[in-house]
């Protein structure tokens, strides 16, 4: 089962306007962590911010904020005043905490990214 | 500004070749994790270290690929032959503990003809 969606292959915003990236999870696990990277086109992962899921208040990192919504579990990644070198691949993440039986390791898991295009 | 470094950042090389791919983890980092980007599958995880032992190496194919950490400031990913379907790019992510918020290295781009 897919457990990070991201069902917007591609999107478009105008600069200096706000965009939202969506993304869904799926877990049964009460302790995770949730996060977004940034992949321009030079190819490195970028980290941009994290929500744990224990966490009372939305993160924040600067023009990014994480609109986090447990109950729909969506964490939803909202850039504030678009600028051109905004233009690259997001990633939505989610990581379980580790188990004795096997599953999670801590590791990753990614959603299949957003392409979002900044227009002049 | 502490960084992952990979080497190579790009190989091409032939297929049944031997590969070696480096990976530097940030100082003081203690896990430290190999995955695999294509278009196809996305970005997906290949092996797991902490404290240098490796706890989760299943993603990997056991017949062509190795993991290891010989010491705590070098992760190396082998393959050994390499096929064409290896071609991938491949990153090396650190953190302290699980916790942790993990930090990409450049990663390194591998095409087998």
């Amino acid at each position: 089962a897919q457990k990070i969606t991201q069902t917007q292959p591609g999107m478009f915003v105008q600069e200096k306007e706000a965009v939202t990236l969506d993304c869904t999870y799926d877990t049964s696990d009460p302790s995770y962590g949730l996060f977004w990277y940034k992949q321009p086109s030079s190819g490195e992962m970028i980290f941009l911010i994290y929500q744990g899921s224990y966490d009372q208040q939305n993160a924040t990192e600067g023009r990014y904020s994480l609109n986090f919504q447990k109950a729909r579990k969506s964490a939803n990644l909202v850039i504030s005043a678009s600028q051109l070198g905004d233009s690259a691949m997001y990633f939505c993440a989610m990581r379980e905490a580790p188990t004795n039986y096997g599953g999670s390791q801590g590791n990753l898991i990614f959603g299949k990214g957003t392409k979002l295009s900044v227009k002049p | 500004d502490a960084r992952v470094t990979q080497t190579p950042r790009h190989k091409v090389t032939e297929m049944g070749q031997e590969v070696t791919m480096r990976c530097q983890p940030i100082l003081g980092h203690n896990t430290v994790f190999w995955y695999r980007q294509t278009m196809m599958q996305g970005l997906e995880l290949l092996a797991y270290f902490r404290n240098r032992a490796p706890l989760d190496d299943s993603g990997m194919p056991k017949d062509r690929f190795s993991a290891e950490m010989p010491d705590a400031t070098l992760a190396t990913l082998k393959i050994q032959p390499s096929e064409p379907r290896d071609s991938a790019v491949y990153f090396c992510a650190s953190g302290f503990a699980y916790e942790d918020t993990q930090y990409f290295g450049p990663g390194t781009r591998l095409t087998v003809l």
